[in-house]
């Protein structure tokens, strides 16, 4: 069964620290392309970063760029996300998704999510 | 912040058929193929149509997708209680940032 599996959300105060990792099973991790999206409380869905198969192409949102910073371990199946210097804003859900490709991109399969709260 | 727009919500008796616009410009859907994604209250979005029209295995026909210039479309047809979610559009933006973007969600009220 594909699967994964988001971890590392939790509270952190303004200005803290925070690494999300997400932990891939039942698929060929290391042929995909990964991203991470995020969804605030009662709102739509962000996306926020990409990562290429084998990390030579990475992209972030302009909302996040400069604080976070999106990884890979292809020996391990997992995804991460570093987030420095969280905010306010930064309150939400975030989910990690695999990249399907043919002719367009799309997101799928998405993890379970795991909530970061940002709040003094 | 959601550059794709989609209308709030639409609502319709069981049985019957919506359908949900999803309005870009040429450096998103005019120039990239179109995702939809059905998001049940409490869980994580899924994937009901990529490029543009293609349902992957599991989604029944009743879903659809369209795409014309810069806008795409999706259709529900015989509307059932289990599709009372939110639905997002997706694309990607051929501009600088080259990123990932999502249309503002549609409510589907069955009524």
């Amino acid at each position: 069964e594909v699967q994964l599996v988001e971890s590392g959300g939790g509270l952190v105060k303004p200005g803290g620290s925070l690494r999300l990792s997400c932990a891939a099973s039942g698929f060929t991790f290391s042929s995909y392309s990964m991203n991470w999206v995020r969804q605030a409380p009662g709102k739509g869905l962000e996306w926020v970063s990409s990562i290429s198969s084998s990390s030579s192409y990475i992209y972030y949102a302009d909302s996040v760029k400069g604080r976070f910073t999106i990884s890979r371990d292809n020996a391990k199946n997992s995804l991460y996300l570093q987030m420095n210097s969280l905010r306010a804003e930064d309150t939400a859900v975030y989910y990690c998704a695999s990249e399907g490709y043919t002719k367009g991109r799309w997101f799928d399969p998405w993890g379970q999510g795991t909530l970061v709260t940002v709040s003094s | 912040q959601s550059v794709l727009t989609q209308p709030p919500s639409v609502s319709a008796a069981p049985g019957q058929k919506v359908t949900i616009s999803c309005s870009g410009s040429s450096s998103n859907i005019g120039n990239n193929y179109v995702s939809w994604y059905q998001q049940l209250p409490g869980t994580a979005p899924k994937l009901l149509i990529y490029d543009n029209n293609k349902r992957p295995s599991g989604i029944p026909d009743r879903f659809s997708g369209s795409k014309s210039g810069t806008s795409a479309t999706l259709g529900i047809t015989g509307l059932q209680t289990g599709d009372e979610a939110d639905y997002y559009c997706g694309t990607w933006d051929s501009s600088l940032s080259a990123g990932g973007v999502f249309g503002t969600g549609t409510k589907v009220t069955v009524l």
